[in-house]
């Protein structure tokens, strides 16, 4: 099975912090993906990378950036955390050659205080 | 532009009922259009996916949903709940030919009652 680790489950910050969240998938996916989910709004896309050093903003990249080094890690970065940054943040990957299907990793809970 | 609504934030059935999970969503060409579920604690699984073959979709765990263009409608139904369906469910939608950007509706956490 497709496993896509999300390096932490819980996390709590403060205002002004420069925040990392981490992802790893093993499955050698080209395409990987950063969302955030708010209760209401469903899930929405920060970022995606369709390869190694590659980056396309998504529908709300604003007060965030994204670094993806490695084909297996993309790390989402929050530069100066803020108190609406408080969310679920889940990534995902995606072999683009054999469909559209997503694998998602549990998530962070980030709370900024 | 593409958007996804789903018209309920809560749907609560008794175990071994039918189940209606209601999606619409708006699209300017022909969409894929995906239902994803999420169990409490987990991350998001694929549940069934439209690609503009056939309009009934089955799914897993004896999921199904229909595509209807007229309405521009995904309903997600099952015939007999299980406790274990209890979670939240996404209808999602897709225009982008490589399948990068995904429109998701605002979920519907489905509760079943013993």
């Amino acid at each position: 099975d497709v496993k896509v680790t999300q390096s932490s489950r819980y996390l709590v910050k403060r205002t002004g912090e420069k925040v990392f969240l981490e992802c790893v998938q093993d499955m050698d996916h080209e395409n990987m993906f950063w969302y955030r989910q708010d209760p209401g709004l469903g899930l929405r896309l920060i970022y995606f990378s369709y390869d190694v050093k590659m980056k396309e903003k998504g529908d709300i990249p604003e007060g965030y950036s994204v670094s993806r080094e490695k084909k297996e890690r993309f790390s989402l970065i929050l530069e100066s955390a803020s108190t609406n940054q408080t969310s679920m943040y889940l990534c995902a990957s995606r072999n683009p050659w054999t469909g559209e299907k997503l694998f998602f990793g549990s998530g962070t809970q980030l709370s900024v205080l | 532009a593409q958007s996804v609504t789903q018209l309920d934030s809560h749907v609560s059935v008794s175990e071994g009922t039918p189940v209606l999970l209601r999606c619409n969503y708006s699209s300017s060409y022909s969409p894929s259009l995906f239902w994803y579920v999420q169990h409490p604690n987990k991350g998001l699984q694929l549940l069934l996916k439209y690609t503009s073959a056939a309009t009934l979709v089955k799914g897993i765990n004896g999921f199904e949903a229909e595509f209807k263009k007229s309405e521009t409608s995904f309903h997600l139904t099952k015939p007999s709940a299980h406790m274990s369906d209890a979670a939240e469910y996404f209808c999602v939608v897709s225009e982008d030919n490589a399948g990068n950007m995904l429109t998701f509706g605002g979920g519907t956490r489905l509760m079943v009652k013993p």
